[in-house]
């Protein structure tokens, strides 16, 4: 089943430990981005893969890292998080095979950080 | 660069009744137009989009949208909602023409009345 893949669904930590967020696609997709939804902010783009080893900003970058070294994994790394990374997070891709900027969406990674 | 802004952050009907869900957009380039529906605890999937192919676009569901040019707007509906409609939905519009990163609206949540 064609799908991406987000771990962990759920995650409580506390400030200033570090923490990835993993993410996966089976689907050969090239272009690979990371959202953050919150309540009456919509999704918000934190970073984007176009493919493999190029990365760029999005709309709210700060706080946050990724790599793109296989073109499967797109993991996203909060080296040291902050309350107000509190909030749902989305992987998604697309590529040829879905459609040009036909996103398909992980199922979410709520993180909470006290 | 591009924008799309969805009227009314909650919407609510009657089972049967009519669905309407507003969404305009700003581009400088003719746009790539897109309808997303979140269901409860859920990541993001597609109803259907807009690639300037034709402007009645019809989705999943019973769902379509009208791209219409001179109101910039590009709105969604269904003629009988049901129980099951019931989610959050997202507009979202291509940030370039044809480019992978699309900048979403801050959503609209439907509930659906028996």
């Amino acid at each position: 089943e064609a799908q991406v893949t987000q771990n962990p669904r759920y995650l409580i930590t506390v400030t200033g430990k570090k923490l990835t967020v993993t993410c996966s696609q089976n689907m050969n997709h090239e272009y690979m981005s990371w959202y953050r939804q919150d309540p009456g902010l919509g999704l918000r783009q934190i970073y984007y893969s176009m493919n493999v080893e190029v990365t760029d900003k999005g709309d709210v970058p700060e706080g946050y890292k990724v790599s793109r070294k296989e073109k499967r994994n797109f993991p996203l790394i909060l080296e040291s998080p902050s309350p107000n990374q509190t909030s749902l997070y989305f992987c998604a891709s697309s590529g040829i095979s879905s459609g040009a900027n036909v996103l398909t969406f992980g199922a979410g990674s709520r993180l909470t950080v006290l | 660069a591009q924008s799309v802004t969805q009227l009314g952050s909650h919407v609510s009907v009657s089972e049967g009744a009519l669905v309407l869900l507003r969404c305009n957009y700003s581009s400088s380039v003719p746009p790539y137009l897109f309808w997303y529906v979140q269901y409860p605890n859920q990541g993001l999937q597609l109803l259907l989009k807009y690639t300037s192919a034709a402007t009645l676009v019809k989705g999943i569901n019973g769902f379509e949208a009208e791209f219409k040019k001179s109101e910039t707007s590009f709105h969604l509906t269904k003629p009988s909602a049901h129980m099951s409609d019931a989610a959050e939905y997202f507009c979202a519009v291509s940030d370039e023409d044809g480019s992978e990163k699309l900048v979403f609206g801050k959503g609209t949540k439907l509930t659906v009345n028996p």
